[in-house]
């Protein structure tokens, strides 16, 4: 089975720009594995902000985005704000199979 | 609206069964992949089952020949049945739609 890697930790100061990334240990992060990236905050059910790459939902914020970036998923956001600091997980689809990271924890301080 | 609402959670023995709903609303699950998540206490996101829309299933290694997904297209509602039921099972599971629409999850607890 795939393994799916995420940073651990990061942090980011209020205003400022920060990205995750996702990579695979199958290889380069494709349109084929339709990359998802979840917000978790303690508590609450998983939130959606991005799907198959890029595309946002009506509730996710515009300073996030997702793209693919040097072989690996990118979710980046720009003008952190408090609200910000959760647990951000991304998925990854195998044909048929999905695995999740092991997720990001991020601190806005 | 899509809407999600899971049920069937609860306390079960260890080599128990539990059967699992996803009811859904503002849509249709057979027109949609579904896939089963579940998050146990202070753990990460574990895909667990998905369905497609043609019906084909997919299961992660650990509950292979135990968890079983199902969808009810008269109810429009998504099932996982799980049997034989270990103390690692225990976990918040949720349903979610492709596209990335969640439930608000169910607690399953195994213990004895």
């Amino acid at each position: 089975q795939a393994v799916v890697t995420q940073e651990p930790s990061l942090t980011v100061s209020p205003g400022g720009t920060v990205t995750l990334t996702c990579g695979s240990s199958t290889g380069p992060v494709t349109s084929d594995h339709y990359p998802y990236w979840f917000q978790q905050k303690p508590g609450q059910a998983p939130r959606t902000l991005i799907h198959d790459i890029s595309n946002k939902h009506s509730w996710t914020p515009a300073r996030f985005s997702g793209s693919l970036l040097g072989g690996k998923a990118a979710l980046t956001l720009s003008g952190a704000q408090p609200e910000d600091e959760a647990e951000y997980y991304c998925l990854l689809s195998y044909s048929g199979a999905w695995v999740f990271g092991g997720g990001t924890t991020l601190t806005v301080l | 609206e899509v809407q999600l609402v899971e049920s069937g959670g609860g306390l079960i023995q260890p080599g128990g069964s539990l059967r699992l709903s996803c009811a859904a609303s503002g849509f249709t699950v057979s027109t949609s992949y579904m896939i089963w998540v579940r998050q146990a206490p202070g753990k990460g996101l574990e895909w667990v089952s998905m369905i497609y829309r043609d019906g084909s299933t997919f299961y992660a290694d650990s509950v292979k020949g135990r968890f079983t997904i199902s969808r009810d297209n008269s109810k429009n509602t998504l099932h996982l049945q799980l049997n034989n039921l270990r103390g690692e099972d225990t976990a918040v599971y949720y349903c979610m739609r492709g596209g990335g629409y969640w439930g608000q999850g169910t607690l399953v607890t195994v213990s004895s």
